[in-house]
Protein backbone atom coordinates (compact mmCIF):
# COMPACT_ATOMS: atom_id res chain seq x y z
CA UNK A 1 0.00 0.00 0.00
CA UNK A 2 2.81 2.78 -0.91
CA UNK A 3 0.61 5.04 -2.66
CA UNK A 4 3.05 7.36 -4.00
CA UNK A 5 6.40 6.98 -3.62
CA UNK A 6 9.48 9.42 -4.49
CA UNK A 7 13.18 9.04 -4.49
CA UNK A 8 15.35 10.63 -3.06
CA UNK A 9 14.51 12.07 -0.13
CA UNK A 10 17.22 14.87 0.22
CA UNK A 11 19.91 15.72 -2.48
CA UNK A 12 22.44 18.64 -2.84
CA UNK A 13 23.71 19.93 -5.84
CA UNK A 14 26.08 21.85 -7.34
CA UNK A 15 24.86 24.60 -9.79
CA UNK A 16 24.76 24.00 -13.25
CA UNK A 17 24.74 19.56 -12.15
CA UNK A 18 21.58 17.83 -13.61
CA UNK A 19 19.54 15.28 -11.78
CA UNK A 20 15.98 13.69 -11.97
CA UNK A 21 13.58 13.32 -9.28
CA UNK A 22 11.55 9.90 -9.83
CA UNK A 23 8.05 9.35 -8.86
CA UNK A 24 5.86 6.64 -8.75
CA UNK A 25 1.93 5.77 -7.95
CA UNK A 26 0.46 2.54 -7.12
CA UNK A 27 -2.97 3.87 -7.45
CA UNK A 28 -4.05 3.64 -11.25
CA UNK A 29 -4.77 6.89 -11.35
CA UNK A 30 -4.52 8.90 -14.70
CA UNK A 31 -3.10 12.86 -13.39
CA UNK A 32 0.09 13.43 -12.01
CA UNK A 33 1.70 16.58 -10.86
CA UNK A 34 4.95 17.98 -9.77
CA UNK A 35 5.08 21.01 -7.17
CA UNK A 36 7.60 23.06 -5.47
CA UNK A 37 6.52 24.55 -2.04
CA UNK A 38 8.82 27.53 -0.68
CA UNK A 39 8.06 29.11 2.74
CA UNK A 40 5.44 31.96 2.07
CA UNK A 41 4.71 30.76 -1.58
CA UNK A 42 2.26 28.04 -0.92
CA UNK A 43 2.81 24.91 -3.72
CA UNK A 44 3.05 25.90 -7.25
CA UNK A 45 2.56 23.57 -10.03
CA UNK A 46 5.53 23.26 -12.03
CA UNK A 47 4.38 20.71 -14.42
CA UNK A 48 1.66 18.30 -14.52
CA UNK A 49 0.82 14.97 -16.78
CA UNK A 50 -3.12 14.36 -16.95
CA UNK A 51 -2.71 11.24 -19.09
CA UNK A 52 -0.19 8.85 -19.88
CA UNK A 53 1.80 10.38 -23.32
CA UNK A 54 0.67 14.25 -22.20
CA UNK A 55 2.39 16.37 -20.25
CA UNK A 56 1.48 20.49 -19.80
CA UNK A 57 3.62 23.23 -18.03
CA UNK A 58 2.01 25.09 -14.28
CA UNK A 59 2.72 27.67 -13.42
CA UNK A 60 6.56 27.90 -12.86
CA UNK A 61 7.92 25.33 -15.61
CA UNK A 62 11.16 27.44 -16.47
CA UNK A 63 14.31 25.23 -16.08
CA UNK A 64 12.16 22.18 -15.18
CA UNK A 65 11.69 19.53 -18.08
CA UNK A 66 9.17 16.29 -17.24
CA UNK A 67 8.65 12.50 -18.61
CA UNK A 68 5.73 10.29 -18.12
CA UNK A 69 6.84 7.41 -18.91
CA UNK A 70 3.98 4.87 -18.16
CA UNK A 71 0.93 5.26 -15.95
CA UNK A 72 2.81 4.91 -12.86
CA UNK A 73 6.01 6.88 -13.54
CA UNK A 74 6.47 10.72 -13.65
CA UNK A 75 9.91 11.92 -13.49
CA UNK A 76 11.19 15.96 -12.95
CA UNK A 77 14.46 16.70 -14.10
CA UNK A 78 16.66 19.85 -13.61
CA UNK A 79 19.00 20.26 -16.74
CA UNK A 80 21.43 22.85 -14.94
CA UNK A 81 20.78 23.61 -11.76
CA UNK A 82 20.34 27.01 -9.95
CA UNK A 83 20.37 28.08 -6.51
CA UNK A 84 16.80 29.38 -7.16
CA UNK A 85 15.61 26.05 -7.41
CA UNK A 86 16.43 24.98 -3.97
CA UNK A 87 13.07 23.95 -2.75
CA UNK A 88 10.87 20.89 -1.70
CA UNK A 89 9.04 19.25 -4.57
CA UNK A 90 6.41 17.14 -3.93
CA UNK A 91 5.01 14.74 -6.53
CA UNK A 92 0.75 14.32 -6.35
CA UNK A 93 -1.23 11.94 -8.03
CA UNK A 94 -4.63 12.79 -8.71
CA UNK A 95 -8.04 10.57 -7.93
CA UNK A 96 -10.58 12.15 -10.65
CA UNK A 97 -14.39 11.83 -9.63
CA UNK A 98 -17.57 13.17 -10.65
CA UNK A 99 -17.08 17.00 -8.36
CA UNK A 100 -13.61 17.28 -8.35
CA UNK A 101 -10.23 15.71 -7.67
CA UNK A 102 -8.70 14.48 -4.65
CA UNK A 103 -4.19 15.08 -4.89
CA UNK A 104 -2.29 12.04 -3.05
CA UNK A 105 1.23 13.11 -2.15
CA UNK A 106 4.63 11.58 -2.03
CA UNK A 107 6.66 13.02 1.38
CA UNK A 108 9.01 15.31 -0.89
CA UNK A 109 12.64 15.75 -2.02
CA UNK A 110 14.31 18.42 -0.68
CA UNK A 111 16.52 19.79 -2.54
CA UNK A 112 19.59 22.07 -2.00
CA UNK A 113 21.58 23.90 -4.52
CA UNK A 114 24.18 25.30 -3.59
CA UNK B 1 -7.56 33.25 -11.92
CA UNK B 2 -9.15 31.45 -9.26
CA UNK B 3 -7.28 32.58 -6.24
CA UNK B 4 -8.19 30.44 -2.89
CA UNK B 5 -6.95 32.82 0.29
CA UNK B 6 -6.21 31.24 3.44
CA UNK B 7 -6.67 32.75 6.88
CA UNK B 8 -4.94 33.79 9.21
CA UNK B 9 -1.62 32.53 7.76
CA UNK B 10 0.00 31.56 11.63
CA UNK B 11 -2.61 30.68 14.61
CA UNK B 12 -0.53 29.33 17.56
CA UNK B 13 -2.98 28.75 20.76
CA UNK B 14 -2.96 26.95 23.95
CA UNK B 15 -3.96 23.43 24.33
CA UNK B 16 -7.97 23.03 25.02
CA UNK B 17 -8.90 25.91 23.18
CA UNK B 18 -10.98 26.47 19.96
CA UNK B 19 -9.94 28.21 16.58
CA UNK B 20 -11.61 28.37 13.09
CA UNK B 21 -9.49 28.77 10.02
CA UNK B 22 -10.66 30.16 6.73
CA UNK B 23 -10.50 29.42 2.84
CA UNK B 24 -12.25 32.41 1.11
CA UNK B 25 -12.68 33.02 -3.03
CA UNK B 26 -14.55 34.80 -5.53
CA UNK B 27 -15.18 32.02 -7.68
CA UNK B 28 -17.29 28.94 -7.17
CA UNK B 29 -15.51 25.28 -7.09
CA UNK B 30 -17.22 22.28 -7.71
CA UNK B 31 -15.36 20.97 -4.41
CA UNK B 32 -12.72 21.77 -2.25
CA UNK B 33 -10.95 19.82 -0.06
CA UNK B 34 -9.11 20.38 2.88
CA UNK B 35 -5.39 18.94 3.99
CA UNK B 36 -2.73 18.99 6.80
CA UNK B 37 0.98 18.77 6.34
CA UNK B 38 3.29 18.08 8.71
CA UNK B 39 6.88 18.69 8.92
CA UNK B 40 8.87 16.69 6.53
CA UNK B 41 6.19 15.01 5.03
CA UNK B 42 3.70 15.67 2.28
CA UNK B 43 -0.07 17.49 2.66
CA UNK B 44 -2.03 14.67 3.43
CA UNK B 45 -6.22 14.70 2.14
CA UNK B 46 -8.56 15.45 5.24
CA UNK B 47 -11.79 15.91 3.83
CA UNK B 48 -13.92 16.69 0.54
CA UNK B 49 -16.76 18.72 0.80
CA UNK B 50 -18.92 18.68 -2.64
CA UNK B 51 -22.70 20.75 -1.19
CA UNK B 52 -22.87 24.08 -1.00
CA UNK B 53 -23.67 24.42 2.82
CA UNK B 54 -22.40 21.02 3.30
CA UNK B 55 -20.83 20.31 7.06
CA UNK B 56 -18.16 17.46 7.77
CA UNK B 57 -16.66 16.54 11.25
CA UNK B 58 -13.90 14.27 11.28
CA UNK B 59 -13.41 14.03 15.16
CA UNK B 60 -12.96 17.35 16.60
CA UNK B 61 -12.67 18.86 13.40
CA UNK B 62 -16.08 20.13 11.74
CA UNK B 63 -15.92 21.38 7.52
CA UNK B 64 -18.41 23.86 6.09
CA UNK B 65 -18.32 24.57 2.68
CA UNK B 66 -20.26 27.78 2.11
CA UNK B 67 -23.48 27.92 0.72
CA UNK B 68 -22.40 29.24 -2.18
CA UNK B 69 -19.73 27.28 -3.10
CA UNK B 70 -16.92 29.82 -2.74
CA UNK B 71 -15.89 28.95 0.76
CA UNK B 72 -14.88 27.12 3.50
CA UNK B 73 -14.30 27.03 6.76
CA UNK B 74 -12.36 24.53 9.70
CA UNK B 75 -13.03 24.43 13.04
CA UNK B 76 -11.33 22.84 15.39
CA UNK B 77 -13.02 22.04 19.30
CA UNK B 78 -10.61 21.63 21.93
CA UNK B 79 -7.26 21.75 20.22
CA UNK B 80 -4.63 19.32 21.26
CA UNK B 81 -0.68 19.25 20.39
CA UNK B 82 -0.91 17.11 17.48
CA UNK B 83 -3.28 19.13 15.59
CA UNK B 84 -0.11 21.36 14.88
CA UNK B 85 0.69 21.55 11.59
CA UNK B 86 0.20 23.32 8.21
CA UNK B 87 -3.57 23.30 6.75
CA UNK B 88 -4.16 23.86 3.12
CA UNK B 89 -7.62 24.31 1.29
CA UNK B 90 -8.06 23.46 -1.94
CA UNK B 91 -10.28 23.42 -5.07
CA UNK B 92 -10.82 21.88 -8.24
CA UNK B 93 -12.24 24.27 -11.42
CA UNK B 94 -15.38 24.36 -12.03
CA UNK B 95 -14.85 23.06 -15.53
CA UNK B 96 -13.77 19.66 -13.83
CA UNK B 97 -10.53 19.38 -15.68
CA UNK B 98 -8.07 17.91 -13.58
CA UNK B 99 -6.05 21.21 -12.28
CA UNK B 100 -6.44 22.07 -8.97
CA UNK B 101 -5.28 24.76 -7.07
CA UNK B 102 -4.10 25.31 -2.98
CA UNK B 103 -3.87 28.18 -0.34
CA UNK B 104 -0.99 28.84 0.73
CA UNK B 105 -2.40 27.32 3.66
CA UNK B 106 -2.95 28.20 7.68
CA UNK B 107 0.34 27.07 10.17
CA UNK B 108 -1.10 26.35 13.44
CA UNK B 109 0.67 25.58 16.73
CA UNK B 110 -1.09 24.09 19.71
CA UNK B 111 1.16 25.27 23.23
CA UNK B 112 0.73 21.70 25.26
Amino acid sequence: NAGVTQTPKFQVLKTGQSMTLQCAQDMNHNSMYWYRQDPGMGLRLIYYSASEGTTDKGEVPNGYNVSRLNKREFSLRLESAAPSQTSVYFCASMRGYAFGTEAFFGQGTRLTVV
Amino acid sequence: TQLLEQSPQFLSIQEGENLTVYCNSSSVFSSLQWYRQEPGEGPVLLVTVVTGGEVKKLKRLTFQFGDARKDSSLHITAAQPGDTGLYLCAGAALNRDDKIIFGKGTRLHILP
